[in-house]
């Protein structure tokens, strides 16, 4: 069965400077989508990006970033010039790619994250 | 585009009434909806799959006959807590899967739910 794991319950970081979350999980699929989600104090679930197995490029959206090693299992999320309303609670997802699968997601425990004026 | 709603946000109930929770696609059609639970500082349980047109699959240790999950259209899933208690407070959240592509799931803003 697959395990995803977010070993930094709580991170911190400045105002404009940059920081990374850790995700790693576990699997022996070789294809399958990862996620990160933020869920702000108004509890809506935000997909902040998502990654292909398949893709060995990382993705990028804006400010964030993925650094994905497939070898290693390790799926971090960077956040670069982070803003106040960074801060929330920072989801990592894994989904199966198998068509036959149930389409379900795998959440780690989570990563809250605060950010100092 | 793939916005998710949920109604009503807030119920509070009184022990051993049934309440109902709604979840909807607004601008896709979705044959796959999912229902959680979260409790404080936690992460999401997955309670059930619901699909389209047939029986929800609901993960091990979720009482199926506790909480009743229709998906009667491609944009409508519900989620029935019956014969509520104090135990059954939570914060529930759907989500819809948009096919194809990376298969993401878009979240709903949640319902909390106060039994007395």
């Amino acid at each position: 069965a697959q395990t995803v794991t977010q070993s930094q319950p709580e991170m911190s970081v400045q105002e404009a400077e940059t920081v990374t979350l850790s995700c790693t999980y576990d699997t022996s699929e070789s294809d399958y989508y990862l996620f990160w989600y933020k869920q702000p104090p108004s509890r809506q679930m935000i997909l902040v990006i998502r990654q292909e197995a398949y893709k060995q490029q990382n993705a990028t959206e804006n400010r964030f970033s993925v650094n994905f090693q497939k070898a290693a299992k390790s799926f971090s999320l960077k956040i670069s010039d982070s803003q106040l309303g960074d801060a929330a609670m920072y989801f990592c997802a894994y989904r199966s790619a198998m068509t036959s699968g149930t389409y379900k997601y795998i959440f780690g425990t989570g990563t809250r994250l605060k950010v100092l004026a | 585009g793939a916005v998710v709603s949920q109604h009503p946000s807030w119920v509070i109930c009184k022990s051993g009434t049934s309440v109902k929770i709604e979840c909807r696609s607004l601008d896709f059609q979705a044959t796959t909806m999912f229902w959680y639970r979260q409790f404080p500082k936690q992460s999401l349980m997955l309670m059930a799959t619901s699909n389209e047109g047939s029986k929800a699959t609901y993960e091990q240790g979720v009482e199926k006959d506790k909480f009743l999950i229709n998906h009667a259209s491609l944009t409508l899933s519900t989620l029935t807590v019956t014969s509520a208690h104090p135990e059954d407070s939570s914060f529930y959240i759907c989500s819809a899967r948009v096919p194809g592509g990376a298969e993401t799931q878009y979240f709903g803003p949640g319902t909390r739910l106060l039994v007395l």
